[in-house]
């Protein structure tokens, strides 16, 4: 168990409306990621952070952005959801600084954008 | 820019079958790694096991290996004797490091393979 937990665990919106997801962690991990997953696609990056307000873009961050103003949770906001970003959400951790680590996830997210 | 594929988008095997997952990686970066991750119906995702690209001994845990080829760039995945409980997404994916040299440890991932173990 990496103590990562992703509230909410399921959330229905409309198009239009701004959504926050959350990701908590307990074991002070530096580096967070989100990750979205989608058919066909497999899991694609959206943002990561490598600290309290250090964050950088992903591969598909067009329509979100992240905010980590401490350690242990990792935001992620969809300003204005579109149906397009109807997917399942995950949270990971990397438990190394500066090295690459294997990234353990969160229960992940499902978001629908009706 | 690095890409990982796998090309089998579904296998469908009978309990005790062996089966192999494949996977090949573009990348130009010298150091990497890759890994191999289980997703169960329940959707959580599980970590298998990770290689870095110096080390290209085969690895076998259980009823599970894998075969790394620098020289093909792939990282395939054996499960000998499959059972119903490896019915699951199996994902590969590929660390990542910027223009500079610099990884924070993004993961580039597959399409991911939907295995099927029938009874």
């Amino acid at each position: 168990d990496a103590g990562i937990t992703q509230s909410p665990r399921h959330k229905v919106t409309e198009t239009g409306t701004p959504v926050t997801l959350r990701c908590h962690q307990t074991e002070n991990h530096r580096y967070m990621y989100w990750y979205r997953q989608d058919p066909g696609h497999g899991l694609r990056l959206i943002h990561y952070s490598y600290g309290v307000k250090d964050t950088d873009k992903g591969e598909v961050s067009d329509g979100y952005s992240v905010s980590r103003s401490k350690t242990e949770d990792f935001l992620l906001t969809l300003e204005s959801a579109t149906s397009s970003q109807t997917s399942v959400y995950f949270c990971a951790i990397n438990p190394t600084s500066g090295e690459v680590d294997t990234q353990y996830f969160g229960p992940g997210t499902r978001l629908t954008v009706l | 820019a690095q890409k990982v594929t796998q090309a089998q988008t579904e296998i469908s095997v009978v309990e005790k079958e062996d089966v192999t997952l494949d996977c090949v990686y573009e990348t130009r970066d010298t150091t990497y790694y890759l890994f191999w991750y289980k997703q169960p119906p329940s959707g959580e995702l599980v970590f298998l096991i990770r290689r870095n690209s110096f080390d290209e001994q085969n690895e076998i845990s259980g009823r599970y290996s894998w075969n790394f080829q620098k020289s093909t760039s792939s990282f395939n995945f054996t499960i000998t004797a499959s059972q119903v409980v490896d019915s699951a997404v199996y994902f590969c994916a590929l660390s990542e490091t910027d223009a500079g040299g610099t990884s924070y440890g993004k993961l580039t991932f597959g399409q991911g393979t939907i295995l099927t173990v029938h009874p």
